[in-house]
């Protein structure tokens, strides 16, 4: 069964940390990964990740993917209270003609000031 | 704003009931996905449209149907209602496949 696994599913900092989110997943035809923030309604992009393409980085937000491991990470650098929200990881596969993203559980982020 | 409307953003109906959620893609896209977000389940995918043809299917339930019109909005129609139906359905748009996958801001369906 095709799976995506995020961890941790929860996790609270203070500002100016740095925090690394886990993203794996087992899927048949992978074709890219994608990063999502979702603060109070509807999730935004971040990045997609493929395999020409492993690494995106944003301002103090970047992530890797590693397709060996078949997995991937987001890290945010010096965080901020505007960093909390959720973050979800989701994974495109399949032919080339659909869109369909099966998504993890999602990483809850709190920053304390 | 995303370029992606959904409406209506709140809907409060009765168990039995049916009800039409309603997506406007953002202009150019020719994709439509919608997606259920509950507690328990996180992020599911329901169904693609392309075009105005199904281009993809998932765990859509068969009380839950949808179709994508000729100018390109899309309607997901839900019935039967049950209290496990009450969720937050996503509508995304594309222009492709996966490039610039974007979403709505989603409505909110309680199944009392």
């Amino acid at each position: 069964e095709d799976k995506v696994v995020q961890s941790p599913l929860s996790l609270v900092v203070h500002e100016g940390d740095t925090v690394t989110l886990n993203c794996s997943y087992e899927v048949t035809n992978f074709r890219s990964l994608l990063w999502y923030k979702q603060e109070k309604k509807a999730p935004t992009f971040l990045f997609m990740l493929t395999s020409s393409g492993i690494e995106k980085k944003s301002g103090r937000l970047s992530s890797i993917l590693d397709k060996k491991e078949l997995s991937s990470i987001l890290n945010i650098t010096a965080t901020q209270t505007g960093d909390s929200a959720i973050y979800l990881c989701a994974v495109g596969h399949g032919s080339s003609n659909t869109g369909k993203l099966i998504f993890g559980q999602g990483t809850t982020l709190q920053v304390k000031p | 704003d995303s370029g992606v409307t959904q409406t209506p953003k709140h809907l409060i109906t009765a168990t039995g009931q049916r009800v039409t959620l309603r997506c406007s893609p953002r202009s150019g896209d020719l994709s439509v996905y919608w997606y259920q977000q509950s507690l328990d389940q996180g992020l599911q995918f329901l169904i693609q449209y392309y075009n105005g043809e199904e281009r993809a299917k998932g765990n859509i339930l068969e009380r839950f149907s949808a179709q994508q019109f000729p100018d390109l909005h899309s309607e997901l129609n839900l019935s039967s209602l049950e209290l496990g139906d009450s969720a937050l359905y996503f509508c995304a748009s594309s222009v492709g496949s996966l490039r610039g996958y974007t979403f709505g801001s989603g409505t909110r369906l309680t199944v009392v």
